[in-house]
């Protein structure tokens, strides 16, 4: 059973950092993009950063780019995103999900986790 | 505001046929596919229909997607209580080189 957990949400001071965590099971995590999508409260989606099987293509929404980093550990079947400078309007539920092999592009996107959410607050 | 222009709201009674529409630009729905999500509320967003017009197995032939163009629709014929929720429109923008989603549009049954 494909399952996607999140981990790592809280609260945190603008200008604070946090490390989320996507761990991942009952597939085989290296042959799969991945992605980070985020949902502010009462808000709709937002795409924030996707990272290939290998690691080695990475792309990022404008609204987090260079202050948010992705990265993948294949071995350990979990993805990371590092946030850094966060600001009140990162407050979301972060979700990661996965890119079936079915589809080419990023937006497809067949199985999710349950979210984390991030409350950036002083 | 969003990328993609979903209306924010439609409604229909059960049974009844509802589309919802999904207007972008050249650099993304003009160039590449699209792909449908189904959020009840406090879920996680459902995959309903990829690559424009497919949908993953167990999605119900309720469910249909089209593009022409710069813009897309999903149709939901033989409406059903349990459709009530969100639904977005997302795909790759080549200009922003992002994913991009619709603000959603949330869906009544009457």
């Amino acid at each position: 059973q494909v399952q996607l957990v999140e981990s790592g949400g809280g609260l945190v001071q603008p200008g604070g950092s946090l490390r989320l965590s996507c761990a991942v099971s009952g597939f085989t995590f290296s042959d799969y993009y991945l992605s980070w999508i985020r949902q502010a409260p009462g808000k709709g989606l937002e795409w924030i950063s996707y990272i290939s099987p290998s690691g080695t293509t990475i792309y990022y929404a404008d609204s987090v780019k260079g202050r948010f980093t992705i990265s993948r550990d294949n071995a350990k079947n979990s993805m990371f995103l590092q946030m850094n400078s966060l600001r009140a309007e990162d407050t979301a539920v972060y979700y990661c999900a996965r890119r079936p092999l079915y589809c080419s592009y990023t937006t497809c996107l067949d199985s999710w986790g349950q979210g984390t959410l991030v409350t950036v607050s002083s | 505001h969003s990328v993609l222009t979903q209306p924010p709201s439609a409604s229909g009674t059960p049974g009844q046929r509802v589309t919802i529409s999904c207007s972008g630009s050249d650099s993304n729905i003009g160039l590449n596919t699209v792909s449908w999500y189904q959020q009840l509320p406090g879920a996680a967003p459902k995959l309903l229909i990829y690559t424009n017009n497919q949908r993953p197995s167990g999605v119900p032939d309720r469910f249909s997607g089209s593009k022409s163009g710069t813009s897309a629709s999903l149709a939901i014929s033989g409406l059903q209580s349990e459709d009530e929720a969100d639904y977005y429109c997302a795909a790759w923008d080549g200009s922003l080189s992002a994913g991009v989603f619709g603000g959603g549009t949330k869906l009544t049954v009457l």
